[in-house]
């Protein structure tokens, strides 16, 4: 069982170029998440998901894009990364009623 | 803006002593969550308690929560090198999609 996989687990970017995160899940999970870790700041949510198609803004949203075509998979899109973007970025989903399985993140750095 | 404040930041004990970490929050809550951050590891779910509920156990853990001072406590019983992580209380506010929002750690390191 794999649970929930990120790729890629590092990238360097430079600012201003494009990319995109990807989260697959195999517990046909209907909830799905995608937060930024940074030192000293605990995690916070950048976007999620309810369901397939569904997408909705969490906390800090700004300068990303998700999409959900297919239910197990979570896109997180940077369209013009920024060095304010660097961080470790966690992919999570969750059953109804369950708690959050985590993946274990993309260390992405903007130079 | 975050929810939990975790106390203390930082924790260093002998193995096979007791480690006690502390999360407040500020909102009405369906549950409060604890999660464990091994160093360059997703988060692993520990433990979670309803807001209806006052204390749980599982294994060597033991969580109260005290919703009229809004606060929670993780109790990790004869610790082990192994329990060397980072530990995140996370708050289920009611705002739907089951939505947490964490504090932002207490780091506990289990000398041998």
């Amino acid at each position: 069982n794999a649970g929930v996989t990120q790729t890629p687990k590092f990238r360097v970017l430079k600012t201003g170029q494009s990319m995109t995160l990807l989260c697959a899940q195999d517990m046909n999970h209907e909830y799905m998440y995608w937060y930024r870790q940074d030192p000293g700041m605990g995690l916070r949510l950048i976007h999620y998901s309810v369901g397939e198609g569904t997408t909705a803004k969490g906390e800090v949203p700004d300068g990303y894009n998700v999409s959900r075509l297919k239910k197990q998979n979570f896109l997180l899109g940077l369209e013009s990364a920024a060095p304010s973007q660097t961080s470790v970025y966690f992919c999570a989903s969750s059953g109804i009623s369950q708690p959050q399985h985590f993946g274990d993140g993309t260390r992405l750095s903007i130079l | 803006s975050q929810q939990g404040e975790e106390d203390p930041q930082a924790l260093s004990i002998q193995e096979g002593e007791n480690a006690t970490m502390n999360c407040s929050y500020k909102t009405s809550i369906n549950n409060l969550q604890w999660y464990r951050q091994n160093s360059g590891r997703g988060l692993v779910h520990l433990i979670l308690i309803r807001s209806n509920e006052r204390e749980k156990h599982s294994g060597r853990l033991r969580v109260t929560l005290d919703t009229s001072k809004k606060s929670s406590s993780l109790l990790i019983t004869a610790s082990r090198a192994a329990d060397t992580a980072s530990y995140f209380c996370a708050t289920d506010a009611r705002t739907g999609a089951q939505k947490l929002v964490f504090g932002q750690g207490t780091r506990l390191t289990i000398n041998p």
